[in-house]
């Protein structure tokens, strides 16, 4: 099966612009999941979809952080405006019901 | 709430040694867990899961876990390192989702860095 496919691979911005990430999961993967990877630390939950739903978003920071996915297949990550401390690597990842979960091979984001 | 321990940050073994990295989880229910390799530059791959059936549970690249409850460890081992086999490892808890169908979040832990020297 094809993986989870995300873009762009690299991204450097300025503070304060607004930057945004996209991913295609896994056909018929229900469950999507964005997760930071922060140099040096495991990865962290930002946020959760089931279908087009969100299933959890607790650690979003959605003063700045924002994520969709209209249609319940792909999605998008936005960050605006982007802080010195959003750099990290992002990634996305799906599930389905008691089988894989997959990540794809992120995004690397450095604000400067 | 759930959280993972992996002991040690860096692991410096020879090849042909063996591998042996540790994790503790912390759960409130009954975990499905996995060990994860991420290389360089690269997304994580996943290594083996456990997810309430047998509780040795063998991997890619001869990577085994055992799930011990009464320890709540998940320790990853491999019985000959390969200079391949450097990267860094993740251990990982999920919750099974409500209906047991389907996975929750992952909580990972900080990962351990494996050196392999020749």
């Amino acid at each position: 099966e094809a993986g989870v496919a995300q873009s762009p691979r690299y991204k450097i911005i300025e503070k304060r612009q607004s930057v945004a990430f996209w991913c295609n999961p896994i056909s018929g993967h229900a469950t999507l999941y964005w997760y930071q990877q922060i140099l040096g630390q495991g990865p962290k939950l930002l946020i959760q979809f089931q279908n087009n739903g969100v299933v959890d978003d607790s650690q979003l920071p959605k003063d700045r952080f924002s994520a969709e996915r209209l249609k319940g297949v792909d999605s998008t990550l936005k960050i605006q405006p982007a802080k010195l401390e959003d750099s990290a690597v992002y990634l996305c990842a799906s599930s389905s019901p008691g089988g894989s979960y997959t990540f794809g091979s992120g995004t690397r984001l450095t604000v400067v | 709430a759930q959280s993972v321990t992996q002991l040690g940050s860096h692991v410096s073994v020879s090849e042909g040694a063996l591998v042996l990295l540790r994790c503790n989880y912390s759960s409130s229910v009954p975990p499905y867990l996995f060990w994860y390799v991420q290389y360089p530059n690269q997304g994580l791959q996943l290594l083996l899961k456990y997810t309430s059936a047998a509780t040795l549970v063998k991997g890619i690249n001869d990577f085994e876990a055992e799930f011990k409850k009464s320890e709540t460890s998940f320790h990853l081992t491999k019985p000959s390192a390969h200079m391949s086999d450097a990267a860094e490892y993740f251990c990982a808890v999920s919750d099974v989702m409500a209906g047991g169908t389907s996975y929750g979040k992952l909580t990972f832990g900080q990962g351990t860095i494996l050196t392999v020297h020749p």
